[in-house]
């Protein structure tokens, strides 16, 4: 059971570099969402999705872009990396059940460090 | 705004009980989270209230009072692979989540 895979797991740019998070879930989950966690603060929400070809802005959407073209991934894109996009990003998925009444947990990946220079 | 706070670290012994408090303010309330997240790895589900009370699940329980915007996990027996981070998240009124900065546990022997 893979559940959510992140990659790369680590990954170190140079300001104004660009890159990819890839993120894929085989639980076939239709909300994905990425998020960033830095020290002393709570996850953010940066972009979710809540089903195939579908995104939302989050809490902090600026500097990046998503894409959902496929079901089971969801990929987050830095066009132009800024030293205030180091962090820890982490990817998750839920599924419908119990939709906004029900606890529609949510199922992380590992996280993808990154460090912009 | 929106606000949760929990203490950012605590300490306890092996065996020993600790309650960990979460106190909230938010645009309405559709469910409470706690989740735990050991060190350099994902946040794993825990527990769920939404509705007011106590929710036991083996050494962990998770109490909820709506009115005061308030809950707690506690955690019994405690073991040393205890020691993570614990987080805490409440849905909105516009099912959003909102995440606290969360809480580490550091457990002594």
């Amino acid at each position: 059971n893979a559940g959510v895979t992140q990659t790369p797991k680590f990954r170190v740019l140079k300001t104004g570099q660009s890159m990819t998070l890839l993120c894929a879930q085989d639980m076939n989950h239709e909300y994905m969402y990425w998020y960033r966690q830095d020290p002393g603060m709570g996850l953010r929400l940066i972009h979710y999705s809540v089903g195939e070809g579908t995104t939302a802005k989050g809490e902090v959407p600026d500097g990046y872009n998503v894409s959902r073209l496929k079901k089971q991934n969801f990929l987050l894109g830095l066009e132009s990396a800024a030293p205030s996009q180091t962090s820890v990003y982490f990817c998750a998925s839920s599924d419908l059940t119990g939709g906004g009444s029900g606890a529609n947990v949510l199922t992380f990946g590992a996280g993808s460090r990154l460090t912009v220079l | 705004g929106q606000n949760i706070d929990q203490p950012t670290e605590m300490t306890a012994t092996e065996g020993a009980i600790v309650q960990i408090n979460c106190t909230y303010q938010t645009s309405g309330f559709n469910g409470l989270f706690w989740y735990q997240q050991h060190a350099g790895e994902a946040p794993t589900f825990l527990s769920y209230n939404v509705l007011d009370g106590l929710e036991e699940k083996g050494r962990f329980s998770s109490f909820l009072s709506r009115s005061k915007g308030y809950s707690y996990l506690l955690l019994k027996e405690l073991q040393m692979k205890d020691s993570a981070s614990y987080l805490c998240a409440v849905r909105d009124g516009n099912y959003q989540l909102i995440w606290g900065a969360g809480t580490k546990l550091i457990i002594k022997p």
